[in-house]
This record gives C-alpha cells, sequence and structure tokens, in this order.
C-alpha cells in the first residue's frame, strides 16, 4: 500500500538557521508533490507544488527539492524565523488532484 | 473573499447517530475534497466532488457519504457513527486545472 513518511520527531531549530525537511514515499508515482503548513487548531494552508518533471522550486525563503528516483522530497526553509513554528505536511498528488498527506513534522524556531 | 467556511465549528454526537457536516468553497473554485485527521495524524483524504458527482475516493466505508450542489457548495454525511469518527473533518476546495488546495478550518466532531 501508499506510504508516506516524514521525520515523527520535532525539529528544534535556532532562529536565522535553516530547516530541512524530509518527506519520503513508496508504492507511489505522484504527477505533483505539495507542501502544507499546519497551525494548531486550524486547516492546512498552502506553501508550494513541485511537478514530476521539476527538480527544485523555491518561493521566498522556502525551496522544495522533488528527485522522484530517490522518491523522496525536501523541504527547506531558509533564514527560519519563530513565526515559522508549525507542523509542515507534504502531500504526495496523484494526477487527477488526490493528494495523500503525511503525518506531518513539527517545527519549532527559538529565538 | 472569503475563502472555505465550515459549519458547525463543533459537533458532539453519539454512536450510531447520522451527522451532516457542510462546507462552501472559495469563489471560482468549483472542486471541493474533504478529509479527515486524527489527532496527531495528516489530513485522511475520503473523497472528491467535481460537477455534482463524486470523482475520486479514499479507503473509507459506504457509512461517508457526500453530496456537491450547483453552487459547488457540499456536504459529508456520516452515518452509524462509531467513537472511531471522532476527528477534525477538513473541506478544500481548488479550481480543477490547478492542485493546490485552500482548506478551511475545520469541523471539530466528537463522538460519544
Amino acid at each position: 500500500s501508499q506510504k508516506i513518511e516524514q521525520n515523527s520527531e520535532a525539529l528544534n531549530i535556532q532562529e536565522g538557521k535553516t530547516a530541512t525537511l524530509t518527506c519520503n514515499y513508496t508504492n507511489y508515482s505522484p504527477a505533483y508533490l505539495q507542501w502544507y503548513r499546519q497551525d494548531p487548531g486550524r486547516g492546512p494552508v498552502f506553501l508550494l507544488l513541485i511537478r514530476e518533471n521539476e527538480k527544485e522550486k523555491r518561493k521566498e525563503r522556502l525551496k522544495v527539492t522533488f528527485d522522484t528516483t530517490l522518491k523522496q522530497s525536501l523541504f527547506h526553509i531558509t533564514a527560519s524565523q519563530p513565526a515559522d513554528s508549525a507542523t509542515y505536511l507534504c502531500a504526495p498528488t496523484d494526477s487527477w488532484g488526490k493528494l495523500q498527506f503525511g503525518a506531518g513534522t513539527q517545527v519549532v524556531v527559538t529565538p | 473573499d472569503a475563502g472555505v467556511t465550515q459549519s458547525p465549528t463543533h459537533l458532539i454526537k453519539t454512536r450510531g447517530q447520522q451527522v451532516t457536516l457542510r462546507c462552501s468553497p472559495k469563489s471560482g473554485h468549483d472542486t471541493v475534497s474533504w478529509y479527515q485527521q486524527a489527532l496527531g495524524q495528516g489530513p485522511q483524504f475520503i473523497f472528491q466532488y467535481y460537477e455534482e458527482e463524486e470523482r475520486q475516493r479514499g479507503n473509507f466505508p459506504d457509512r461517508f457519504s457526500g453530496h456537491q450542489f450547483p453552487n459547488y457548495s457540499s456536504e459529508l454525511n456520516v452515518n452509524a457513527l462509531l467513537l472511531g469518527d471522532s476527528a477534525l473533518y477538513l473541506c478544500a476546495s481548488s479550481r480543477v486545472i490547478y492542485n493546490e488546495q485552500f482548506f478551511g478550518p475545520g469541523t471539530r466532531l466528537t463522538v460519544l
């Protein structure tokens, strides 16, 4: 069956450093991979989408890579700020737009 | 633009009862998806509606059903509630040609 794995342990990082999150998937060939941010008690918020034929995508301080051979995506937050503290969800997506979410990785940025 | 709205915010039901949750998509969006999120887990895809028809379905029993109306709003119905149905139910809308989804705040369902 399809499986999406994200770091289960919280990532504690100092302000100004780069946070790197990993998303691995098995038994799945997504057309896209999306990353969302979720704050406690709220719905996820879309951050970035990367297509299967793209290697890297950037948006402001965020960068995503997508390696379809390794079946892995890396998500980077550069120059992290306390406001970046949240849970980050990866979601491989099929060509019909069906998202399969991982359990998420909590990021805690301390001043 | 109000974004995606869901009602009610919270709901408490007992086992065996039935529940209906409602969702209004973001203006201009024609596709609605429903997700179930248990505590500490990522959202799990229930189903997706487009042009008033269920287009895709996740691994959920037939107790979970839905509907999409001509104005693109949607309902999620759950029959014969079980304790394990307690979760945050999220609605997300999108335009069919795009894949990024806009989520509502969710409905917190508690089954006693």
